[in-house]
């Protein structure tokens, strides 16, 4: 089975940084997903990571631990169309299906 | 975008009846998915789909049913609807190596009363 751990709400302050972060207990563990999803709209993919270490992507990097079952999301340069639930999403060897975390709710105010 | 259009977006109906979603692509993707997302609950699998009429389960399955005779459409059946229903539904779809993303369509908001 999988078991998937985030935070429920962050907040912070324009222009700031932030760090979303997941944990994960998967068996055949074979990468990690984000997903951005703005309220009533579709999650849409951010990032992926198989290796350990930080995927570089613009503001939208992403980080994975692979022996601590652990990811996270540093945003950096925080606007407010960054307000949004960041979805954390488990991938396994021999499955073609996502089990994925219940997300972090960021709120980004003025 | 990719190509992945969901209707109806907006259903209301009663107990009882029968309701029937529609996932459509233009992708060629092999993989396609029906999700459940309620408060609390995240994105939750229902159905999902590795090719024409190869259908498999998912984690909330109970009371639903899907089929797909066509690559690029993958339909959802409540055959009799339950207030417990109600819910956000999204179809996605994935070129299904393991590595790449699913894409999700803008989904339908079911609500049964």
């Amino acid at each position: 089975g999988q078991n998937i751990d985030q935070p429920t709400e962050m907040t912070a302050t324009e222009g700031a940084i932030v760090q979303i972060n997941c944990t994960y207990q998967t068996s055949g563990f074979n990468g990690l997903f984000w997903y951005q999803q703005h309220a009533g709209e579709a999650p849409t993919f951010l990032s992926y990571n198989v290796l350990d270490g930080l995927e570089e992507k613009g503001r939208f990097s992403s980080f994975l631990s692979r022996s601590k079952g652990y990811s996270y999301l540093p945003l950096k340069e925080l606007q407010m169309k960054d307000s949004a639930s960041y979805l954390c999403a488990p991938a396994t060897y021999n499955t073609d299906k996502l089990i994925f975390g219940t997300g972090t709710r960021l709120q980004v105010f003025p | 975008d990719a190509g992945i259009t969901q209707s109806p977006r907006h259903k209301v109906t009663e107990t009882g009846t029968p309701v029937t979603l529609r996932c459509h692509q233009t992708e060629n993707h092999r993989y396609m998915y029906w999700y459940r997302q309620d408060p609390g609950h995240g994105l939750r699998l229902i159905h999902y789909s590795y090719g024409v009429k190869d259908t498999d389960k998912g984690e909330v399955s109970d009371g639903y049913s899907v089929s797909r005779s066509k690559t690029e459409d993958f339909l959802l059946t409540l055959e009799s609807a339950t207030s417990s229903q109600t819910s956000v539904y999204f179809c996605a779809i994935s070129g299904g190596t393991t590595n790449q993303p699913q894409h999700f369509g803008d989904g339908t908001r079911l609500s049964i009363l």
